[in-house]
C-alpha cells in the first residue's frame, strides 16, 4: 500500500497521559499536514511541514501539542497531559507540493478517558 | 465568523435528483478551492478542484464567484453512491487547507 499510513489507528488513554502518533506520507511528498476532526465537523487544521520545516501552526495547537518531521519523511504528533477535549480523529495528509492534491491517511482515533 | 461556511444540511434527495451545495469563505486572498468527499468513518478524498471559470466532471459541476467569495457544487442525476459528506476546502497562498464543516447528502431509492 503506497498511500498515507497512520499508526496507531485507535488509541485509548487516561487523562494526563502523553500520546504520540505517527504518520508516514506518500513517498516523495514534500508537504505533510496534520488535522483534527470531531464528530459532525470538518477537519481542523493543526500544522503543516514543507520537508522538515514546520511552516505554520494553528492556534488550536496549544503548548501541549508538538509535531516533528525530523528527516522530512515521517512525522509524529505528540500530545502531552491529555485532556478529554483532545478526544478526536487525528488525520494526516501529504501532497507533492502546494499545488497538488492532498491525500489523507485513515486517521488515528484518540479517546481520552 | 468561520473561515469556511457551508450549508448545514442534511440533504435527503431521491435518486436522479439534482442537488446543489453552497460554501462561502472569509479570506478574500484565498487562492485555491476544492470539494472533498468524506464517507462515513473514512478519510476525506478529493472530489474536484474548483477553477475560476467553473468546471465540470461528469455529473459534478463546480463554480467559483470570487467577488461574492462563494463556491458551489452541483450534482446531477444523483446516485445512491453519492451519499456522503461534502467538504468545501479553501487554501490561502496554496499553503494550509481550511475545511468547512461539511454538508451531508443522503440519496434515497
Amino acid at each position: 500500500d503506497t498511500g498515507v499510513s497512520q499508526d496507531p489507528r485507535h488509541k485509548i488513554t487516561k487523562r494526563g497521559q502523553n500520546v504520540t502518533f505517527r504518520c508516514d506520507p506518500i513517498s516523495e511528498h514534500n508537504r505533510l499536514y496534520w488535522y483534527r476532526q470531531t464528530l459532525g465537523q470538518g477537519p481542523e487544521f493543526l500544522t503543516y511541514f514543507q520537508n522538515e520545516a514546520q511552516l505554520e501552526k494553528s492556534r488550536l495547537l496549544s503548548d501541549r501539542f508538538s509535531a516533528e518531521r525530523p528527516k522530512g519523511s515521517f512525522s509524529t504528533l505528540e500530545i502531552q497531559r491529555t485532556e478529554q477535549g483532545d478526544s478526536a480523529m487525528y488525520l494526516c495528509a501529504s501532497s507533492f507540493d502546494r499545488y497538488s492534491e492532498a491525500f489523507f491517511g485513515q486517521g488515528t482515533r484518540l479517546t481520552v478517558v | 465568523r468561520k473561515e469556511v461556511e457551508q450549508d448545514p444540511g442534511p440533504f435527503n434527495v431521491p435518486e436522479g435528483a439534482t442537488v446543489a451545495f453552497n460554501c462561502t469563505y472569509s479570506n478574500s486572498a484565498s487562492q485555491s478551492f476544492f470539494w472533498y468527499r468524506q464517507d462515513c468513518r473514512k478519510e476525506p478524498k478529493l472530489l474536484m478542484s474548483v477553477y475560476s471559470s467553473g468546471n465540470e466532471d461528469g455529473r459534478f459541476t463546480a463554480q467559483l464567484n470570487r467577488a461574492s467569495q462563494y463556491i458551489s457544487l452541483l450534482i446531477r442525476d444523483s446516485k445512491l453512491s453519492d451519499s456522503a459528506t461534502y467538504l468545501c476546502v479553501v487554501s490561502h497562498n496554496n499553503n494550509d487547507m481550511r475545511f468547512g464543516a461539511g454538508t451531508r447528502l443522503t440519496v434515497k431509492p
